[in-house]
């Protein structure tokens, strides 16, 4: 069965630094990949797609690179702020609009 | 643009009773929306498709009788927990389908049943 894994549970950054997130996955490549931010007892909020044939995708501070080789998706926030902590998820896609998700990383951004 | 809306936000049940959970798009129309359930501290876990004008698709191991799902419009699909018991307490989020696979996710509904 497809597994998917984000490099750590919380990951701490300080303000102004780059946080990276990882996401890896096993078996077969999804057709897009999908990072979403989630805050405590609220529903996630969409931030990038990415497809396979895709190797980077930026909006504003964020970033994502995609390697079918590596089976692996890196997530970068620069100039990171407070307001930006929030739980990370990854989400695979296959072509039929279905998403399985990753486990999520809990980043914290101290000031 | 791409908001979803979930009512109630929140609900607590005896054991035995039904709830119902709707989830709406608020600006778009939807012929596709999901059913997810999150236990604290870990991912969602998808239940159900729902799919407009016919029946829901549910995921290995989620009983379809005890989890209706009802997609009645473009706008709308509702999910009513029969027969709730404890062990049905959750975190329950839908989310809706807009285009290019990007799916927007309501605020969710936490279910206490007591």
């Amino acid at each position: 069965s497809q597994k998917i894994e984000q490099n750590s549970e919380a990951l701490n950054i300080q303000e102004g630094k780059t946080a990276t997130l990882t996401c890896n996955y096993t078996n077969y490549s999804p057709a897009y990949l999908q990072w979403y931010r989630q805050d405590p007892g609220r529903g996630p909020v969409f931030l990038l797609l990415i497809r396979e044939n895709e190797k980077e995708k930026r909006k504003e501070r964020l970033k994502v690179t995609f390697d079918t080789t590596l089976k692996q998706s890196l997530f970068h926030i620069t100039a990171s702020q407070p307001a930006d902590s929030a739980t990370y998820l990854c989400a695979l896609g296959f072509g039929n609009e279905k998403l399985t998700f990753g486990t999520g990383t809990r980043l914290t951004i101290i000031p | 643009g791409a908001v979803v809306s979930q009512h109630p936000s929140w609900v607590i049940c005896k054991s035995g009773t039904s709830v119902k959970i709707e989830c709406r798009s608020l600006d778009f129309q939807a012929t596709t929306m999901f059913w997810y359930r999150q236990f604290p501290k870990q991912s969602l876990m998808l239940m159900a498709t729902s799919n407009e004008g016919s029946k829901a698709t549910y995921e290995q191991g989620v009983e379809k009788d005890k989890f209706l799902i009802n997609h009645a419009s473009l706008t709308l699909s509702t999910l009513t927990v029969t027969s709730a018991h404890p062990e049905d307490s959750s975190f329950y989020i839908c989310s809706a389908d807009r285009a290019n696979y990007e799916q927007y996710f309501g605020p969710g509904t936490r279910l206490t049943v007591t």
